[in-house]
């Protein structure tokens, strides 16, 4: 069974803050990590894709891979009240199957 | 999850009655698979489909069956519904499987009394 490990939070940063989220995994021959953001009573939606070691950058959102220590992270820049949400991480578990991590609580203070 | 819908959105029921779920797209995407969502437990997945009456078990399929007699639609039942089966009910569909990227639906929240 592939794990996704990710600390239940909740984080709590300040608005203007980078918020950094992180996500282990345990299957090292894992290749492509997804980031979703769920507010609270809604559906999971996908918000970053990353394939590759290195940074992913789109807007305030930045993704890092790092396939040798088996992380991923999602670091939000300039964090606003509107990002207070669940983030989940998720990796492919099998033939068109992702599996996710519990979610990590980001709650941003005006 | 603009084109993406399930109903019912809300359902109470009682022990041992048979539950169906629905989700029915208008992306025309291939793959589509039903989620539950716990608390402590985040997402699992229950069954999915590869294609028209193709579909396979996931991690928690146990009391839970589903069918895919077109495309668009993906049908969940609970064939005798039990109060560990309260649970908020997730759809997601899938372009391509190389691709791994999932939309969901807005979700059916089950409560089994």
């Amino acid at each position: 069974q592939k794990e996704v490990e990710q600390n239940s939070g909740p984080l709590s940063v300040p608005e203007g803050a980078i918020a950094s989220l992180n996500c282990t995994y345990s299957d090292r021959g894992s290749q492509s990590f997804f980031w979703y953001r769920q507010y609270s009573g809604k559906s999971p939606e996908l918000i970053m894709s990353i394939y590759s070691n290195g940074d992913k950058e789109d807007g305030r959102f930045t993704a890092q891979l790092n396939k040798a220590s088996q992380y991923v992270s999602l670091l939000i820049r300039d964090s606003q009240p509107s990002d207070s949400a669940t983030y989940l991480c998720a990796v492919p578990s099998g033939y068109s199957t992702l599996t996710f991590g519990k979610g990590t609580m980001l709650l941003v203070s005006p | 999850d603009a084109g993406i819908t399930q109903s019912p959105r809300h359902k109470v029921t009682e022990t041992g009655t048979p539950v169906t779920l629905r989700c029915h797209q208008t992306e025309n995407h291939r793959y589509m698979y039903w989620y539950r969502q716990d608390p402590g437990h985040g997402l699992r997945l229950i069954h999915y489909s590869y294609g028209v009456k193709d579909t396979d078990k996931g991690e928690v399929s146990d009391g839970y069956s589903v069918s895919r007699s077109k495309t668009e639609d993906f049908l969940l039942t609970l064939e005798s519904a039990t109060s560990s089966q309260t649970s908020v009910y997730f759809c997601a569909i899938s372009e391509t499987a190389s691709s791994y990227e999932q939309y969901f639906g807005p979700g059916t929240r089950l409560t089994v009394t």
